[in-house]
């Protein structure tokens, strides 16, 4: 059954911590993506990646940070430096070549306790 | 920074009416065009994308493309109360950023 999963699907920061958001999917798919949804407003860009090993931060990148060891896999970590974490984090998949469709996995919704 | 706009709305029609929902977007030089749609607490999900001018039709969904005026719409005929949604609208940049950026979306209300 192909597809993209995260978790968990809910999860407690406590102040001052650093938490892992986990994006893993079975497309077979070159690129990843994470992004950010505050209520009532679009999707807004963290961090992408195209290829393992390799990825580049998007419009809000200050306070995450990602690594791409495996082709199937691109965690998230929210580091003690966002200072406003809240938020719904949706990951995202794509192929690389032709029409960059991206397809969304369950999300995450991220509270600070 | 490249902007992808809409009407936050929201947008109110009745049952079996046409919901016409609109987007505009900065960047002349996009090539991708995608609408989504997310229902409340959940992820988005892709209802169509199109990359050339004018229409493309898939079911009950229409979207139309102007590069011109760089504009994109999305028609749902016959709308039906499951259609009630956030829809959004989001671009893939011809150069640049290898990613879609989206507009903050259009809330549709289908009225019994």
């Amino acid at each position: 059954d192909g597809g993209i999963t995260q978790s968990p699907k809910y999860l407690f920061r406590k102040e001052g911590q650093n938490v892992t958001l986990s994006c893993e999917q079975n497309l077979n798919h070159d690129a990843m993506y994470w992004y950010r949804q505050d209520p009532g407003q679009g999707l807004r860009l963290i961090y992408y990646s195209q290829i393992v090993n390799d990825f580049q931060k998007g419009d809000i990148a200050e306070g995450y940070s990602v690594s791409r060891e495996k082709k199937e896999s691109f965690p998230l970590t929210v580091t003690s430096a966002q200072k406003n974490p809240t938020a719904f984090y949706l990951c995202a998949s794509s192929i690389t070549k032709g029409l960059e469709t991206q397809y969304f996995g369950p999300g995450t919704r991220l509270l600070v306790l | 920074q490249k902007e992808v706009e809409q009407n936050s709305g929201p947008l109110s029609v009745p049952e079996g009416a046409i919901a016409s929902l609109n987007c505009t977007y900065s960047d002349r030089g996009s090539q991708s065009f995608f609408w989504y749609r997310q229902y409340s607490g959940k992820s988005p999900e892709l209802i169509m994308f199109i990359y050339s001018n004018g229409d493309k039709e898939d079911g009950r969904f229409t979207a139309q493309l102007n590069k011109a005026s760089q504009y994109v719409s999305l028609l749902i005929r016959d709308s039906q109360p499951s259609d009630s949604a956030t829809y959004l609208c989001a671009v893939f940049p011809d150069t640049g950023r290898r990613a879609l950026t989206f507009g903050s979306g259009t809330r549709l209300q289908v009225q019994p």
